[in-house]
């Protein structure tokens, strides 16, 4: 069974721009949840969608929005870059249905700001 | 507020020595799920082991246990017979409804030979 795939892997963009990244759940799991993880704030909770609408969110600005499609797949858009950006973006999938079942991780985008 | 604690940042054991990484979390909710990661270098998240708030036993996978204490609202991860291949950062993580999620700060272990 195909895990958790994150698209790209690295990522080099300079302040200002935009960027989307990509998540391809396991098969049949129907939540997809994002994170950034920095050495200086560790990891944090971005938002969670399950069956294409956002059920969880976290406390990070609106210029970090999702979205999920019908396939659960999803994807994560930073706009106006900035340089506290830079992080490993972490992709987990579950699936959803039920409480408390283990998210499953991808490797994850290093995102590099410029 | 909701929260996960991991008091040590890092953590040295001797290879084939038992170690336990502690962890406490907050919450009033009644129903929760308790998780431990590891991150390697590498940087993917690996799904360790799980414990229901519910659950009268503690989990075992493998050379892993977690020790559950409800009332001290403490979810210790033990690893035995430590293996080099075992260094790596160690994250506990609490679930609640909805299946939102709040990882620790997480514990930094290494293995000497």
């Amino acid at each position: 069974k195909a895990g958790v795939t994150q698209t790209p892997r690295y990522l080099i963009k300079t302040r200002g721009q935009q960027v989307t990244l990509s998540c391809s759940p396991i098969s049949g799991h129907r939540s997809v949840s994002w994170y950034q993880q920095t050495p200086g704030q560790g990891l944090q909770f971005l938002f969670e969608y399950f069956s294409e609408t956002q059920r969880n969110k976290g406390n990070f600005p609106g210029r970090f929005s999702g979205r999920q499609f019908s396939n659960s797949r999803s994807e994560m858009n930073v706009s106006t870059l900035e340089l506290g950006d830079s992080a490993l973006y972490l992709c987990a999938s579950s699936l959803g249905g039920q409480a408390h079942q283990p998210q499953h991780f991808g490797d994850g985008t290093r995102l590099s700001i410029l | 507020a909701q929260k996960i604690t991991q008091t040590q940042p890092g953590m040295f054991v001797q290879e084939k020595e038992a170690v336990t990484l502690d962890c406490t979390y907050d919450t009033s909710d009644p129903s929760y799920g308790l998780f431990w990661y590891k991150q390697p270098s590498s940087g993917e998240m690996i799904f360790l082991i799980y414990q229901g708030s519910y659950d009268q036993q503690n989990a075992t996978e493998g050379r892993y246990s977690l020790n559950f204490q409800k009332a001290r609202k403490s979810a210790n991860l033990v690893i035995s017979a430590s293996q080099l291949g075992d260094s790596a950062m160690y994250f506990c993580a609490m679930s609640l409804n909805f299946n939102k999620f709040y990882f620790g700060s997480g514990t930094k272990l290494n293995v000497k030979p």
